[in-house]
């Protein structure tokens, strides 16, 4: 079974480091890229970026470039969400979900022409005083 | 960064037919922009409707299709189903590997 398995919820103070996972497994990791997206409490989804499977290529959306760094780990098929030093607007479920990739001339993008096909089930980031 | 719209909020009776659109602040929505539609029902992560504006997501009813209508991507719902309120949210591809959701629409059908 195709599942992206995120780490568990979080309660931290402002001001600290937090960084969250979400594990792939079922298929082959390296075929698609991984992207974030946030929803704060009862308000939408708000796309923040998206890795290569590799982590050699992030992009950000502007609102969040510099706030948050994405990486990922090939070897254990896993990629992450981290921040230096959290605020308590960044209260919200980080859902991750797979894009598939595609490769021309040697340069690999996330392909534009399909979904975001599986996500995780979200993890729960609480940043309160 | 772009703005996507969305209605916040729409009725259908059950039955009924309804159009949700997704556009762009100060710009055409076409198909250049891939759009998808995700339907989200409380505590659930989203799940894929259509996508790359009108190709149906595995398993998804035939009552869902996508399209461009004017300078907008269109979900509409023909026959609409109590199971289908939920919230429902566009997303464009805006190049260079970025893409935008809409602020979604909250669909009640009664």
């Amino acid at each position: 079974e195709v599942q992206l398995v995120q780490s568990g919820a979080e309660v931290k103070t402002p001001g600290e480091s937090l960084k969250i996972s979400c594990q792939a497994s079922g298929y082959n990791f390296s075929t698609h890229w991984i992207a974030w997206v946030r929803q704060r409490p009862g308000k939408g989804l708000e796309w923040m970026g998206i890795i290569s499977p590799g982590g050699s290529d992030v992009r950000y959306s502007p609102s969040f470039q510099g706030q948050v760094t994405i990486s990922a780990d090939k070897s254990v098929a896993t990629a992450y969400l981290r921040w230096s030093s959290l605020k308590t607007s960044d209260t919200a479920m980080y859902y991750c979900a797979r894009q598939e990739g595609f490769c021309s001339r040697a340069t690999c993008y996330p392909n534009y022409y399909y979904d975001m096909d599986v996500w995780g089930r979200g993890t729960t980031v609480t940043v309160s005083s | 960064q772009p703005v996507v719209t969305q209605e916040p909020v729409l009725s259908v009776s059950p039955g009924g037919t309804v159009t949700l659109t997704c556009g762009l602040v100060s710009a055409t929505v076409s198909a250049a922009y891939y759009p998808s539609w995700y339907q989200q029902t409380p505590g659930q992560a989203p799940r894929t409707l259509i996508y790359s504006t009108n190709v149906p997501s595995s398993g998804v009813p035939i009552r869902f299709s996508g399209s461009i209508l004017g300078d907008k991507a269109a979900l509409t719902i023909t026959g609409a189903q109590v199971t289908d309120e939920s919230h429902y949210y566009c997303v464009l591809y805006m190049g260079s590997g970025f893409w935008v959701f809409g602020g979604g629409t909250k669909l009640t059908v009664l």
